[in-house]
């Protein structure tokens, strides 16, 4: 079965503070792809990135980097000099082999930024 | 390029009654999925489609089902509705299988 889960339900922190989100992940499938998205308070879920289970790479996308590691089913997500923009809820999500419409989301972590 | 369109926003509805929900993807995706996300259970997976076809199924009562157009506009209905249905019902689209969701602003459903 698959299963991702994100240890830390709530995350408050002063702004210019960073700050990981954890995810652990199951899966048996030998090609998975994984997701995180942002939840702010509207409501609607926004893509940060996508990750390939054969492309290892850590990325750098301006304040947001992200760590894959297979060997520890990890794959946690860092923001740099956090902001108060940066308040929401975060989901990191797994897709398993054919990349199917069928997302399995963590429970999400509640980032809290303070100014 | 416009995002994905859900329709209604806001719905309530009683007890026993059906409810259709609407889903626009964006321009070009041909794949549309549907997930319900409530506080207790958190993000679920409902069903995917592409071109028309059902690809995926979530784990989900007959009550719920859905269809998709031939211009990948999608419709998720609920039938027999009851107070656990009540709900944020997010939609999402993807050009292809192998890239990722993007999501609409949701549907809350309301079931008194």
């Amino acid at each position: 079965a698959q299963k991702v889960t994100q240890a830390q339900t709530e995350i408050s922190v002063v702004e210019k503070e960073d700050v990981t989100l954890d995810c652990v992940y199951e899966t048996r499938d030998t090609t998975y792809y994984l997701f995180w998205y942002k939840q702010p308070p509207s409501g609607e879920l926004v893509f940060l990135i996508r990750r390939n289970s054969f492309d290892e790479q850590n990325e750098i996308s301006g304040r947001y980097s992200w760590n894959f590691q297979k060997s520890t089913s990890s794959f946690n997500f860092t923001i740099t000099a956090s902001q108060v923009v940066d308040s929401a809820v975060y989901f990191c999500a797994l897709s398993g082999s054919g990349n199917t419409g069928k997302l399995i989301f963590g429970q999400g972590t509640t980032l809290q930024v303070k100014p | 390029k416009a995002g994905v369109t859900q329709t209604p926003r806001y719905l309530i509805k009683t007890r026993g009654q059906q409810v259709t929900l609407s889903c626009s993807p964006i321009s070009g995706h041909r794949s549309v999925s549907w997930y319900q996300q409530t506080p207790g259970q958190g993000l679920q997976f409902l069903f995917e489609y592409f071109s028309e076809t059902q690809r995926n199924k979530g784990n989900f009562p007959g009550r719920f089902s859905g269809r998709q157009f031939s211009n990948s506009r999608s419709e998720m209905n609920v039938s027999t509705l009851e107070l656990g249905d009540s709900a944020l019902y997010l939609c999402a689209s993807r050009w292809d299988i192998y890239y990722e969701q993007y999501f609409g602003p949701g549907t809350r459903l309301t079931v008194t």
